[in-house]
This record gives structure tokens, C-alpha cells and sequence, in this order.
């Protein structure tokens, strides 16, 4: 119940292409749901966020679609460059109680080919 | 402005040794988070402070992990009697309030032979 599922594991795309990272959660009361680029030997980078009362929200090439009823939700990198290569975390947060911590997705490792 | 920094980056250890890592969030930053990285996974949560007190430990895997904020600002994650497992990348996490955002600090990574 407390967990995010993400896929694919990897990915590998052509420069320009679209990437498509998709997760699934059973939680209903996640209320916040962040994506994050972590490049090796660094930490996560904060990349975009959604809540779940809008269905889509898009800054720049990245695009977060959100389904609340499916409890799905996928990030899109749009006109993918090799500096877009890295590992990709969805995560998803539980609203109220004591805690505010974030559950991560497995990873989805994203090669970008020139 | 700075970001949040952790010390050391790099950490070997032999098993049975006590380690000590420090993260300094980010200036004004209530809320702070551990989080540990093990190869290939994503980040899991650890512990949880709001000011100088653990709202939330539920994720420190027994008790030879601990942590403290005395001042309500830097913390240090604590582990007595290490062991080969406790190998992984620890990072740290702040943000302005309970339900901001969370920015990562680079992480210290764990190497217990």
C-alpha cells in the first residue's frame, strides 16, 4: 500500500525523441508527487511536482500527466537531449500525521543517444 | 544560496566501527529528512525532524541507527557497530516546512568492509 511503482528500468532514446516514464501507487492518500533526476555521484534533483487535483502540469520539456482515478502518473521528457541522461525517481508523499516522507519509485535509468 | 552539504562525501568504515555522518541544510530550513540509497534503488526514508525533534523515525532500520538536531539545524546520523549492509549512500533533505519541497544534499557514501 505504501508503495510507488515505476517503469521501465531503463530506457534509451533517440535525440529529440519523447522519454515516457510511467508509476502506479494504491495509496489514496498521497497528496503530492514530485519527480527527480539524480546524476551519478549526486544527489536527487527536485525536476517537477503534481498534485492530484490537476491532471497535467508542464514546465518547460518536462510534462507531468496525472490520472487519480487509474492512481497513475508519468513524466514526459519532450525533444530529449544527451544532458537529459540520468536516473529518473518518481515519489509520492502521504498528506497529515507526523510524517512528510517521501516514497520513491524503483528508478528508471535514461539514455539519450546523439 | 548554498545548498544542503554533507560531510564527509566518502566513508570507510570496518565492520563493527562507529560512523558518524553530518548534514548542514539549507539556511532557515524547518524540516529536515535521512534518506539512505542503496545501489540501484531509489532513495528510502529514514527519519524525520521538524525543528530540534524527530516527528517521525519509523524508517531507522533498528537501534544501532540513530540521529539528533540539537539546534534545530545541523544533524548527524549516527550508526554503532556497523555491518556490511549498512553499505549504501546516506543522504540528507531539507525543506522550508512540512509540506515544501525537498531538496537533497549530495550524500555520503557508506563503505562498511
Amino acid at each position: 500500500q505504501q508503495q510507488v511503482k515505476q517503469s521501465p528500468q531503463s530506457l534509451i532514446v533517440q535525440k529529440g525523441g519523447i522519454s515516457i516514464i510511467n508509476c502506479a501507487y494504491e495509496n489514496t492518500a498521497f497528496d503530492y508527487f514530485p519527480w527527480y533526476q539524480q546524476f551519478p555521484g549526486k544527489g536527487p534533483a527536485l525536476l517537477i511536482a503534481i498534485r492530484p487535483d490537476v491532471s497535467e502540469k508542464k514546465e518547460g520539456r518536462f510534462t507531468i500527466s496525472f490520472n487519480k482515478s487509474a492512481k497513475q502518473f508519468s513524466l514526459h521528457i519532450m525533444d530529449s537531449q544527451p544532458g537529459d541522461s540520468a536516473t529518473y525517481f518518481c515519489a509520492a508523499r502521504g498528506y497529515g500525521g507526523a510524517t512528510n516522507k517521501l516514497i520513491f519509485g524503483t528508478g528508471t535509468l535514461l539514455a539519450v543517444q546523439p | 544560496g548554498a545548498g544542503v552539504s554533507q560531510t564527509p562525501s566518502n566513508k570507510v568504515t570496518e565492520k563493527g566501527k562507529y560512523v558518524e555522518l553530518r548534514c548542514d541544510p539549507i539556511s532557515g530550513h524547518t524540516a529536515l529528512y535521512w534518506y539512505r540509497q542503496s545501489l540501484g534503488q531509489g532513495p528510502e526514508f529514514l527519519i524525520y525532524f521538524q525543528g530540534t525533534g524527530a516527528a517521525d523515525d519509523s524508517g531507522l532500520p533498528n537501534d544501532r541507527f540513530f540521529a539528533v538536531r540539537p539546534e534545530g539545524s545541523v544533524s548527524t546520523l549516527k550508526i554503532q557497530r556497523t555491518e556490511r549492509g549498512d553499505s549504501a549512500v546516506y543522504l540528507c533533505a531539507s525543506s522550508s516546512g512540512p509540506l515544501y519541497e525537498q531538496y537533497f544534499g549530495p550524500g555520503t557514501r557508506l563503505t562498511v568492509t
